[in-house]
């Protein structure tokens, strides 16, 4: 596809349930973020994948939540015994290679609204 | 790493008024950029000012950087209904080695027809 594409858009878990949400990058784009937003609140920085170098994960709320990135594209946000404060949006963006200055756009999906009930 | 910090937290406006929105950092950048997103979904980029440039203008949107205050300003003239939206800057820093992105709490701003 063109653009990035998250999946799924919604979805309602019952409290204490696993979940995984899936985020497919633009093609050859060497960075992807996670976030979350909460209804009414601003991004907050989950994690950020760049090339093969080790995640930065200093965003992750607790043990709970984990991501990975097989092969350098598709992307896999876990959130395991789920409890109702997880309830948010969560975005994913892809950036293309960069320079050092950085001066390149990110790419945003349409997000997964998680509800837990 | 850094975030920038919008103002005002929101922001109502009659059609065909312009609305300004401020962002303001902390340490040096070598680029912001502002995005906007509608109805809390993904966020779409708007532009990109780098350090060295003291304006920039895309349609009805300018923007401003003044790095001596640390501060850049987001001008849309003429607004219209679409333009309700939630606006988020985002400073990319020379003191984070990889430039994460990161954004603040966004500016919320209503266009009544």
């Amino acid at each position: 596809g063109a653009g990035v594409s998250q999946s799924p858009s919604n979805k309602v878990t019952e409290k204490g349930k696993d979940v995984e949400l899936r985020c497919d990058p633009i093609s050859g784009h060497t960075a992807l973020y996670w976030y979350r937003q909460s209804l009414g609140q601003g991004l907050e920085f989950l994690i950020y994948f760049q090339g093969n170098s080790a995640p930065d994960k200093s965003g992750l709320p607790s043990d709970r939540f984990s991501a990975e990135r097989t092969g350098g594209s598709v992307s896999t946000l876990t959130i395991q015994r789920t409890q109702q404060e997880d309830s948010a949006v969560y975005l994913c963006a892809s950036i293309p290679p960069e320079d050092r200055a950085w001066n390149t756009e990110a790419f945003f999906g349409q997000g997964t609204r998680l509800t837990v009930v | 790493s850094q975030q920038g910090e919008e103002d005002p937290q929101a922001l109502s406006i009659q059609e065909g008024e312009n609305a300004t929105m401020n962002c303001s950092y902390k340490t040096s950048i070598n680029n912001l950029q502002w995005y906007r997103q509608n109805s809390g979904r993904g966020l779409v980029h708007l532009i990109l000012i780098r350090s060295n440039e003291r304006e920039k203008h895309s349609g009805r949107l300018r923007v401003t950087l003044d790095t001596s205050k640390k501060s850049s300003s987001l001008l849309i003239t003429a607004s219209r209904a679409a333009d309700t939206a939630s606006y988020f800057c985002a400073p990319r820093g020379r003191t984070d080695s990889w430039g994460k992105l990161q954004f603040g709490a966004g500016t919320q701003v209503v266009v009544t027809p």
